[in-house]
């Protein structure tokens, strides 16, 4: 399995409040997403990566943030924390030539 | 744009009976890939299969099988004599590489296996 880790695992935070989520691979992967799952919405996806520092907007983007300034290394940030961004968040990296992608274990966010 | 659409949302089945979840795509791409992913309750996600658009070939492995057919945009899974360990939530997966690489997936097929 692919090298990718997701930190935090599980989060709590005040409505206002910035938060920064870290996505971490070992495969040198070009690739690398970050997408949400809601019950009744699959995942979808907020932003995604085809390389150092070049990022572009998925179909959920709006209050969302996100940069990558080393290969291996995706963050993912709230600006100002919403209800609406309680959620599920995964991360996953992939190679290119239509390679499959793989998921980190996914971080809980609840935003009180 | 790209979609991809998953009708079922929620599907019971006893055990052993066999089991076909449903995958719609679109892209106007003529090179794209489609996947299957599996969630079970734990949480993770895991990959089970790629095709890629020139590869209409079906693909057996073991109880599963997957069913490409570009005429219909389909891209099917079969679960062949069900068991309890394959309740999960089941995503379809396209990435087109023409433009952008982003992998877009379908809302997930929930399937039940009742023992």
């Amino acid at each position: 399995d692919a090298g990718i880790t997701q930190s935090p695992r599980h989060k709590v935070t005040e409505t206002g409040t910035p938060v920064t989520l870290r996505c971490h691979q070992t495969e040198n992967h070009r690739y690398m997403y970050w997408y949400r799952q809601d019950p009744g919405h699959g995942l979808r996806l907020i932003h995604y990566s085809y390389g150092v520092k070049d990022t572009d907007k998925g179909e959920v983007s709006d209050g969302y943030s996100v940069s990558r300034s080393k290969t291996e290394d995706f963050l993912l940030t709230l600006e100002s924390a919403t209800s609406s961004q309680t959620s599920v968040y995964f991360c996953a990296s992939g190679g290119t030539g239509g390679t499959e992608a793989f998921f980190g274990q996914g971080t809980r966010l609840t935003v009180v | 744009a790209q979609k991809v659409t998953q009708a079922q949302t929620e599907i019971s089945v006893v055990e052993k009976e066999d089991v076909t979840l449903d995958c719609v795509y679109e892209t106007r791409d003529t090179t794209y890939y489609l996947f299957w992913y599996k969630q079970p309750p734990s949480g993770e996600l895991v990959f089970l299969i790629r095709r890629n658009s020139f590869d209409e070939q079906n693909e057996i492995s073991g109880r599963y099988s997957w069913n490409f057919q570009k005429s219909t945009s389909s891209f099917n899974f079969t679960i062949t004599a069900s068991q309890v360990v394959d309740s999960a939530v089941y995503f379809c997966a396209l990435r087109a590489t023409n433009r952008d690489d982003k992998i877009i997936f379908g809302k997930g097929t929930r399937l039940h296996i009742l023992p």
